[in-house]
């Protein structure tokens, strides 16, 4: 079975600063995506970046990048220039490319970003 | 950006009760899921749905819920006889391929609060 495990339950950092949420997962499979999404209060669930398990190059999108290492199971986000609008939960998330209709989500990370 | 739309926001139901949950994928997508989120739980994989028929479903997704896509443009979750434990947000999501190759567009959720 794969679980998706985020061990950081709350996180805070200055505004402006960088900040690393981490995320393990555990597949026997080798073919796979993972994500990040962002919840803000709204509830809203929103897509940060996506990682393609057979790409050894690190997504980037704008402030956002992931380190991925693959033989770790480990794949953490980190967050450049940390804004207000950045607080939300965030949840590192896993689906299989085999039959990948159903998406594994962690338990979240809390952000703060203090002014 | 075209929306995922959920209604109602909010569902307020007795134990027992039926109620159903409305969502309207993007039209040009073809994959269709729900998701519930327990208050300050993870998000939980209910069910996908595509070409008229479940792909998949989780051990959560039991005989008391269904789902239906009635008219090509609407799909509904159905709980049969709500139990306590039915109180959480659900959240419904589309996307124009299966989950593991693209990311997910989500509604902005139905919260249920069963009585």
């Amino acid at each position: 079975a794969q679980t998706v495990t985020q061990s950081q339950p709350e996180m805070s950092v200055q505004e402006a600063e960088t900040v690393t949420l981490s995320c393990t997962y555990d597949t026997s499979e080798n073919n796979y995506y993972l994500f990040w999404y962002k919840q803000p209060p709204s509830r809203q669930m929103i897509l940060v970046i996506r990682q393609e398990a057979y790409k050894q190059q690190n997504a980037t999108e704008n402030r956002f990048s992931v380190n991925f290492q693959k033989a770790a199971k480990s794949f953490s986000l980190k967050i450049s220039d940390s804004q207000l609008g950045d607080t939300a939960m965030y949840f590192c998330a896993f689906t299989l490319n085999t039959g990948g209709f159903k998406t594994i989500f962690g338990a979240g990370t809390r952000l703060f970003v203090k002014a | 950006e075209p929306e995922v739309t959920q209604t109602p926001s909010h569902q307020v139901t007795q134990m027992g009760q039926e109620v159903i949950l409305r969502c309207v994928p993007i039209s040009n997508h073809l994959y269709f899921y729900w998701y519930r989120q327990i208050l300050g739980q993870k998000v939980e994989f209910l069910v996908s749905f595509y070409n008229n028929e479940i792909s998949e479903k989780s051990e959560i997704f039991d005989d008391q819920f269904s789902v239906e896509r009635p008219d090509g443009s609407n799909f509904t979750l159905k709980i049969r006889s709500t139990k306590l434990e039915d109180s959480a947000m659900y959240f419904c999501a589309s996307s124009v391929q299966i989950a593991s190759r693209e990311k997910l567009f989500f509604g902005s959720g139905t919260q249920l609060s069963v009585l």
